[in-house]
C-alpha cells in the first residue's frame, strides 16, 4: 500500500529566507504526486503537481517541487517566503482505485 | 458560489445523535470524497464514490455512512456521534482523469 511521509510536524522561517518541506513516498509503480496548501479556517488548495516529465515542477504562489525517483523525494521549495505563506501543507500521492493518500502535514510558521 | 460547498460549517451535537453532513459540487466532477482531519493524522478516508451507483468504503468507514443522492451531492451521516468523532471534515471532488483533488471548505463538527 501507498504511504506518504513528512519528516517535519513544525518549520519555521524567516521571512524572505528560502524554504523547504520534505516530502517521501511509498509506493510501487509511477507516483501521481501532489503538495497542498491549507491555510487556517480553509479547505485544501492544489500548489502543484507531478504526473511524468520534467522532474522540477512549479506551483501557483511561487512555489515548485523535484521530483527524485531514487529517493522516493518530492520536496517542495521556495526561494523566498512571504508572511502569507504561513500555513499547513501536506504531500499526496495517488494511487491506484482513485483515491490519494496524504502525509500528516507540515505546519509552517513566519517569523517576522 | 464555492464550487465544492459544505454545510453546516460548524456543528456541536450530543453524544448518540444522529447528524448528517452535506456536500455539493458544481464542478461536474464523478468523483466524490468524504475525508477526515485530526491534528497530527492529516487527512484520512471515510468513504467515496466515484459515481452514483458506485459507494466504496475508506479506511475509517466503522460508524460513519453515506449518500449520493445525485452526481452533485454526497452526504455523510453518523448514525450515532461519539465523541471521538469530533474532527473536521473535508469533501473532495476530482475529475476521473484528473487525479488531483477540490476541497471544500470542511466542516468542524464537536461531538459533546
Amino acid at each position: 500500500a501507498q504511504s506518504v511521509t513528512q519528516p517535519d510536524i513544525h518549520i519555521t522561517v524567516s521571512e524572505g529566507a528560502s524554504l523547504e518541506l520534505r516530502c517521501n513516498y511509498s509506493y510501487g509503480a509511477t507516483p501521481y504526486l501532489f503538495w497542498y496548501v491549507q491555510s487556517p479556517g480553509q479547505g485544501l488548495q492544489l500548489l502543484l503537481k507531478y504526473f511524468s516529465g520534467d522532474t522540477l515542477v512549479q506551483g501557483i504562489k511561487g512555489f515548485e517541487a523535484e521530483f527524485k525517483r531514487s529517493q522516493s523525494s518530492f520536496n517542495l521549495r521556495k526561494p523566498s517566503v512571504h508572511w502569507s505563506d504561513a500555513a499547513e501543507y501536506f504531500c499526496a500521492v495517488y494511487a491506484n482505485a482513485g483515491k490519494s493518500t496524504f502525509g500528516d502535514g507540515t505546519t509552517l510558521t513566519v517569523k517576522p | 458560489d464555492a464550487d465544492v460547498t459544505q454545510t453546516p460549517r460548524n456543528r456541536i451535537t450530543k453524544t448518540g445523535k444522529r447528524i448528517m453532513l452535506e456536500c455539493s459540487q458544481t464542478k461536474g466532477h464523478d468523483r466524490m470524497y468524504w475525508y477526515r482531519q485530526d491534528p497530527g493524522l492529516g487527512l484520512r478516508l471515510i468513504y467515496y464514490s466515484f459515481d452514483v451507483k458506485d459507494i466504496n468504503k475508506g479506511e475509517i468507514s466503522d460508524g460513519y455512512s453515506v449518500s449520493r443522492q445525485a452526481q452533485a451531492k454526497f452526504s455523510l451521516s453518523l448514525e450515532s456521534a461519539i465523541p471521538n468523532q469530533t474532527a473536521l471534515y473535508f469533501c473532495a471532488t476530482s475529475d476521473a482523469g484528473a487525479y488531483d483533488y477540490t476541497f471544500g471548505s470542511g466542516t468542524r463538527l464537536t461531538v459533546v
